[in-house]
């Protein structure tokens, strides 16, 4: 089965709402990745946090090894903040290989 | 900022042509990746380099040739074509030099149409 789930697959929002993101993985984890992606756009890299909480700006990126999930947190959701996020797991097998969810599609509309 | 520039943005090919799709990476960064991205799969990996002259199969590398001449470039390759292929191809290099931990900064993509 699918090594790394996202949760919901897409969101609308109002602008000023918060988000909540969710990426479980059914492997073992040696780092976890958050992605922002603009319609038709490349990747840009949020957070890499293999555990615990890190905070940038609005995002807030939470990883729990021991429950296999980690989320992402948008607070007083933008416009801007529109597009895909696609989190990414590097199992705890050695070496890197990136193993990407299908993403989560956010529309926050005005 | 790491600087990943894909060529062309665009393709159009005939099936049972051949396509090559570069990659140039100013960041000086050992490890080279090419991903596909398709809806319904998300980003799948095709191939990957550790360095100059080293190219690895990812999850998913056939049909697919990949070339790595200098740090600098990585190529991908496909000698003959399927609308199978048809998809966005993204490039990324990583920036650590054993692999493990490491952030990955990706180019702007190229939308390949294999008609």
């Amino acid at each position: 089965g699918q090594q790394v789930q996202q949760s919901p697959a897409s969101l609308v929002l109002q602008e000023g709402e918060n988000a909540e993101l969710q990426c479980n993985f059914s492997t073992s984890l040696n780092s976890m990745q958050w992605f922002y992606q603009r319609p038709g756009g490349s990747l840009v890299s949020l957070f890499y946090n293999p555990s615990g909480t890190k905070h940038s700006g609005r995002l807030t990126s939470t990883t729990v090894i021991k429950e296999r999930r980690s989320s992402l947190h948008i607070s007083s959701s933008q416009t801007t903040d529109s597009g895909t996020y696609l989190c990414a797991l590097e199992q705890d097998s050695g070496y890197n290989k990136l193993t990407f969810g299908k993403g989560t599609v956010l529309l926050v509309s005005p | 900022e790491a600087a990943v520039t894909q060529s062309p943005r665009n393709k159009v090919a005939v099936t049972g042509g051949k396509v090559t799709l570069s990659c140039n990476q100013t960041n000086n960064h050992n490890n080279m990746y090419w991903y596909r991205q398709d809806t319904g799969h998300g980003l799948r990996l095709i191939h990957y380099s550790y360095g100059a002259g080293s190219t690895e199969k990812g999850d998913i590398p056939d049909g697919y040739k990949a070339s790595r001449p200098s740090q600098e470039n990585f190529s991908l390759i496909l000698e003959l074509a399927t609308p199978s292929q048809t998809s966005v191809y993204f490039c990324a290099s990583g920036d650590q030099g054993h692999f493990s931990n490491e952030r990955l900064f990706f180019g702007h993509g190229t939308k390949l149409s294999v008609l």
